[in-house]
């Protein structure tokens, strides 16, 4: 099986822009989590969608959003960029719910710079 | 509130020596514990998880992990490393009811020839 795929890998913007990122679960998967991996902060959870529905959010401004389709792909988008903006955003897949009850899988991530 | 921890940011060792990452966490129930590997620029990969059961666990590229609960640690080991083991390790807590997992601030693994 292919693994995640995330488009594109890498991005640069200019601050006040928006960017939408895509994620493509492993065939079957059902759950996708995004991610935010800064030197900083480390890794932080975004939001996880199962079946289309937003289950779960973590602590990001509403600049950021996400959805997800009935063939289980994913986006987020990020409005009104900033530097602090700037980071590997990775999308993980699982075949059920996610979290404790199943494996997530990663994806290589999208290298977001924001200028 | 969930939280892990990893004490060691940066560990180094010689090739063929053994290794030990150390992985405490806080999780009010029975945790889902995860570690995970990432290389420069890629993402993570999925080292070995333990759920339930047998304590100690097995993973890929020759890893260990031993769950003690009394010790809310989750431990990380291989009897010899080598050179190709250099990268970032992430020990994660999954929470049971949500598509969350939370992420220790990670351990550099560096290999001297």
């Amino acid at each position: 099986k292919a693994g995640v795929t995330q488009t594109p890998r890498y991005l640069i913007k200019t601050r006040g822009q928006q960017v939408t990122l895509s994620c493509s679960p492993i065939s079957g998967h059902r759950s996708v989590s995004w991610y935010q991996q800064t030197p900083g902060q480390g890794l932080q959870f975004l939001f996880e969608y199962f079946s289309e529905t937003q289950r779960n959010k973590g602590n990001f401004p509403g600049r950021f959003s996400g959805r997800q389709f009935s063939n289980s792909r994913s986006e987020m988008n990020v409005s009104t960029l900033e530097l602090g903006d700037s980071a590997l955003y990775l999308c993980a897949s699982s075949f059920g719910i996610g979290g404790g009850q199943e494996t997530q899988y990663f994806g290589p991530g999208t290298r977001l710079l924001v200028l | 509130a969930q939280s892990v921890t990893q004490p060691d940011i940066h560990i180094t060792v010689s090739e063929g020596a053994s290794l030990e990452l150390r992985c405490n966490y806080s999780y009010g129930a029975t945790p889902y514990l995860f570690w995970y590997v990432q290389s420069p620029g890629q993402g993570l990969q999925l080292l070995l998880k333990y759920f339930s059961g047998d304590t100690l666990v097995q993973g890929i590229k020759g890893f260990e992990a031993e769950f003690k609960r009394s010790q809310s640690s989750f431990n990380l080991r291989k009897p010899s490393v080598h050179w190709s083991d250099a990268a970032e390790y992430f020990c994660a807590v999954g929470a049971s009811n949500t598509g969350k997992l939370i992420f220790g601030q990670g351990t550099t693994l560096q290999v001297k020839p």
